[in-house]
């Protein structure tokens, strides 16, 4: 099983509202992450969770928390969203980087965001 | 100057041609990422090099470390191909992170 699940597929939030995006993987890996992609624009990092401990946080605003409750799960928490966070949200996951050693990502199919 | 530049941006081309698409970047980098994505979707990782050549089926990807250049190339191209090509590196330093070109969007007519 080579899959990066990711629900909901689409999502229309107010500002106001609390959702939370959700990204699955039972291949073992134990690096995962999440990104932000705007149309015709390339993905960006936005965190990176290494043996379920946050190891990367490109300095996302804190409307957007991440959580990984286990190795196989990753969260994607979002309150009071802005418009402009509208965008294709991404997971994927990889072996965790070891010296010398480096691994593709795997990515999801993604969870279109819309804030209104 | 982005770290990753893709060229062409746009590529449109007649159902069986052969198609090339390049890569340079200006770090160094431990390994290079080719990604697929269609439109509206995810994305598939096509190939992962650090050195010489791969090949998968109709798809080719190079690399010349010295040169800090990458090509992908699809032989008798098929409009199942239309994507966006992407070219991302892995940074020596931050080798969790990659850092991506801005894509290149092919189109093939039947």
């Amino acid at each position: 099983d080579t899959e990066v699940t990711q629900t909901p597929k689409h999502l229309v939030m107010g500002m106001t509202n609390k959702k939370s995006l959700k990204c699955e993987q039972h291949m073992g890996h134990r690096a995962m992450y999440w990104y932000k992609q705007k149309a015709k624009k390339p993905p960006e990092l936005m965190f990176v969770y290494s043996y379920e401990k946050l190891s990367i946080n490109e300095s996302v605003p804190s409307r957007f928390s991440p959580e990984c409750p286990n190795s196989s799960l990753l969260n994607l928490h979002l309150h009071a969203l802005q418009p402009e966070d509208s965008a294709l949200y991404l997971c994927a996951s990889s072996q965790v980087w070891l010296a010398g050693v480096y691994y593709e990502q795997y990515f999801g199919p993604g969870t279109r965001l819309t804030v209104t | 100057k982005n770290e990753v530049e893709q060229s062409p941006q746009n590529l449109t081309a007649q159902e069986g041609e052969f198609i090339t698409i390049n890569c340079s970047y200006s770090v160094g980098i431990s390994a290079l990422h080719w990604l697929q994505q269609h439109p509206g979707g995810g994305i598939v990782s096509l190939f992962m090099l650090s050195s010489g050549k791969k090949k998968h089926g109709r798809l080719i990807a190079t690399i010349n470390i010295q040169e800090k250049h990458s090509s992908l190339h699809i032989t008798a191209s098929h409009p199942r191909d239309s994507a966006v090509y992407i070219c991302a590196v892995r940074g020596i330093q931050g080798a969790q992170k990659l850092v991506f070109g801005q894509g290149t969007r092919l189109t093939i007519n039947p």
